[in-house]
C-alpha cells in the first residue's frame, strides 16, 4: 500500500511570508493529523480531522494557522504569517480508525523561516 | 509537568548488548502506549504497541508496562549499530478521541 505522501520535501521563507503544505493520506484512512516537530523536540499535535471534520485543533495556534481536509481525503495545512519559531518540520499521519494501533507519518515537510 | 517524559540521553551501549530506555507519563487514563523509532532527517516509525500490563515481545524488542506506576520501557535485545536512533514514546490518553501525545525522545548510539 502506498503510503503518506506529503509535498514539498523542504521550503525555505522569510518571516511575514505564506507557506502551505499537502497531504495525501494512505487510502482508507479516516484520520489524519497533522504535527509540528521543532528540532530536538518530540511532535506536538496541531490538529486531528475525522473524515472532513475537525476532532482536535486546540494546540493549533489559530491567528496564523489554519488547515482544511476536503473531502475527506487530502489536507491542506497554512501559516500566513510565518515567524522565525515556526521553523519544524511539519509531519502529517494518518490511521484507519482513530489511532488504536499507532499511525503511519509521511517523509514531513523542513520548514526554514529566515 | 510534561504530559509524556524521557531522558533525552544520549544512551550509549556496546553492539550487542541490551538497551532500555524508559518512558514515564502523567495522566493516569492513559490506555495505550506507543515506541516510535525515528532516525536523523527521517519521520517516525512505529516499533510496538503495547495496552496491558506487563511484557510484550516482538523480535529483539520488549515493551514493558506498569500503570500504577506509570511507566512504560522499551528493550532493545542484542542492540546493532543500526539501532542508532532516537526513540519517541507516544500515548494515547483515550484511544476514541485524543492523539498520541509523544515525549521528547531518547537518543541510543550503539557502539560497534
Amino acid at each position: 500500500e502506498a503510503g503518506v505522501a506529503q509535498s514539498p520535501r523542504y521550503k525555505i521563507i522569510e518571516k511575514r511570508q505564506s507557506v502551505a503544505f499537502w497531504c495525501n493520506p494512505i487510502s482508507g484512512h479516516a484520520t489524519l493529523y497533522w504535527y509540528q516537530q521543532i528540532l530536538g523536540q518530540g511532535p506536538k499535535l496541531l490538529i486531528q480531522f475525522q473524515n472532513n471534520g475537525v476532532v482536535d485543533d486546540s494546540q493549533l495556534p489559530k491567528d496564523r494557522f489554519s488547515a482544511e481536509r476536503l473531502k475527506g481525503v487530502d489536507s491542506t495545512l497554512k501559516i500566513q504569517p510565518a515567524k522565525l519559531e515556526d521553523s519544524a518540520v511539519y509531519l502529517c499521519a494518518s490511521s484507519l480508525d482513530q489511532g488504536s494501533y499507532g499511525y503511519t507519518f509521511g517523509s514531513g515537510t523542513r520548514l526554514t523561516v529566515v | 509537568q510534561k504530559e509524556v517524559e524521557q531522558n533525552s540521553g544520549p544512551l550509549s551501549v556496546p553492539e550487542g548488548a541490551i538497551a532500555s530506555l524508559n518512558c514515564t507519563y502523567s495522566d493516569r487514563g492513559s490506555q495505550s502506549f506507543f515506541w516510535y523509532r525515528q532516525y536523523s532527517g527521517k519521520s517516525p516509525e512505529l516499533i510496538m504497541f503495547i495496552y496491558s500490563n506487563g511484557d510484550k515481545e516482538d523480535g529483539r524488542f520488549t515493551a514493558q508496562l506498569n500503570k500504577a506506576s506509570q511507566y512504560v520501557s522499551l528493550l532493545i535485545r542484542d542492540s546493532q549499530p543500526s539501532d542508532s536512533a532516537t526513540y519517541l514514546c507516544a500515548v494515547n490518553i483515550d484511544t476514541g478521541r485524543r492523539a498520541l501525545t509523544f515525549g521528547s525522545g531518547t537518543r541510543l548510539q550503539v557502539q560497534p
